[in-house]
């Protein structure tokens, strides 16, 4: 199995901060990686995929970089609304989620 | 609008068979996969299996000895099927559209959930 470890746990961070979080895979995957975002009660949501690519309506705060074993997501100027946990997920074999990377107001 | 909703009993008991089912709007089974993810209480997300387009199926070797996943195209519905279930099973069962984007090659996202069934097993 490919695992996934995701960076840090958790994040407080302030209303227009940049926020930087890590996603390493135990071997290369390519560029086969996706971000989701999870807000509390609710389902998760496609943000960016194949590692850099932001899906439809995803606004361009929200950005992916990285390829192989390591990977970034980055939010450019964080918004009240973005609070969260984000995941990371492979699929360059079957889908592997990241342990998720929770952040909160400071 | 694309509508994936997940239905099923809340309360198991181990031992049992779970049987869930997704019923799904605004996209065809034939041209998309569905996948089915779980989450137990306050943890992280676990792929469980897909069931493509084609009707091929893929499942995560962990649960693939217990896991059925099939569908029934005419009433756009994908079922989830789980036997021997134990405590651990509890979680919320999401399912999710597992959507190709691109022209002559296919990356697949899952782009549309549902929102969640939660199941618990006890006894």
């Amino acid at each position: 199995d490919i695992v996934m470890t995701q960076s840090p746990t958790s994040m407080s961070i302030s209303v227009g901060d940049r926020v930087t979080m890590n996603c390493k895979a135990s071997q290369n995957v390519g560029s086969n990686v996706d971000w989701y975002q999870q807000k509390t009660g609710q389902s998760p949501k496609l943000l960016i995929y194949k590692a850099s690519n932001r899906y439809t309506g995803v606004p361009d705060r929200f950005t992916g970089s990285g390829s192989g074993t390591d990977f970034t997501f980055t939010i450019s100027n964080m918004q009240a609304e973005d609070l969260a946990v984000y995941y990371c997920m492979q699929s360059n074999s079957y889908p592997t989620f990241g342990s998720g990377t929770k952040l909160e107001i400071k | 609008q694309v509508q994936l909703e997940e239905s099923g009993p809340g309360l198991m008991q181990p031992s049992e068979t779970l049987s869930l089912t997704c019923t799904v709007s605004g996209f065809s089974l034939t041209s998309n996969g569905v996948g089915w993810v779980r989450q137990p209480l306050g943890k992280g997300l676990v792929w469980m299996g897909t069931i493509w387009a084609g009707g091929s199926t893929n499942y995560n070797s962990a649960v693939q000895s217990r896991l059925s996943i099939s569908r029934d195209t005419s009433k756009s519905q994908v079922f989830l099927k789980m036997n021997s279930l134990q405590p651990e099973d509890t979680g919320t069962y999401y399912c999710a559209r597992h959507r190709g984007i691109g022209t002559t090659t296919y990356y697949y996202v899952m782009d549309a959930w549902g929102q969640g069934a939660s199941v618990t097993v006890s006894s």
